[in-house]
């Protein structure tokens, strides 16, 4: 059962153009969420994240959005740079059964073209 | 500051025998959480420590096992290896729980069981 889910494997874009990174999820108890960087042989880095009473968050080239109706959110980079290219990890904080902690999908790799 | 350090950085071991991994976190953080990343599964939370007790526990068999000492450190012990334990082996350090803490990860341990 996941519930967190990050439907594109992969993304490939162009340098300075606006990357734009899905996630959906399915447990309406989640109410804290993040989006984190993964380069290969390193432990993913924290990017920003968002709480769920809002639905924008931005910091600098990255914002979050959460629409919590459609259980989605979404990742902007403006503009996209070539350093920029990594696996994207989508996660989720919130209680499954009697456990808090936090899901994540399954990645998205990004590649940005110079 | 030093970041999370993981010991050892690559491990082979063959099927049914036993293995501790450990991770060491930053300097004054008290929380300690492990995941398990494969390709197919994604980061899957394994358990979390505060204060050397388990707050929270992922949906794995009980061969998978962790402890944390005083000092916050903490080790990882997987019992009868099967060939599908064979992952990267992810610990992550945060100051306390709250979902707003940020984790901060090491660069992980490559478990590959023969």
């Amino acid at each position: 059962d996941q519930q967190v889910k990050q439907n594109s494997p992969s993304l490939s874009v162009q340098e300075g153009r606006i990357s734009i990174l899905n996630c959906d999820y399915t447990n309406s108890m989640f109410d804290y969420f993040l989006w984190y960087k993964k380069y290969p042989a390193e432990g993913p880095t924290f990017l920003i994240s968002i709480s769920s009473i809002k639905d924008k968050n931005e910091d600098g080239r990255f914002t979050v959005f959460l629409n919590k109706s459609a259980k989605h959110l979404s990742l902007h980079i403006v503009p996209s740079q070539p350093g920029d290219s990594a696996v994207y990890f989508c996660a989720a904080w919130g209680s499954g059964g009697s456990n808090y902690k936090l899901t994540f999908g399954k990645g998205t790799l990004l590649t940005v073209n110079p | 500051k030093a970041g999370v350090t993981q010991t050892p950085r690559y491990l082979i071991k063959t099927r049914g025998q036993q293995v501790t991994l450990s991770c060491s976190p930053i300097s004054g953080h008290r929380s300690v959480s492990w995941y398990q990343q494969t390709p197919g599964q994604g980061l899957q939370f394994l358990f979390e420590y505060f204060s050397e007790t388990q707050r929270n526990k992922g949906n794995f068999p009980g061969r998978f096992s962790g402890r944390q000492f005083s000092n916050s450190r903490s080790e990882m012990n997987v019992s009868t290896l099967e060939l599908g334990d064979s992952a990267l082996y992810l610990c992550a350090s945060r100051l306390g729980v709250a979902s707003y803490n940020e984790q901060f990860f090491g660069p992980g341990t490559r478990l590959t069981v023969l």
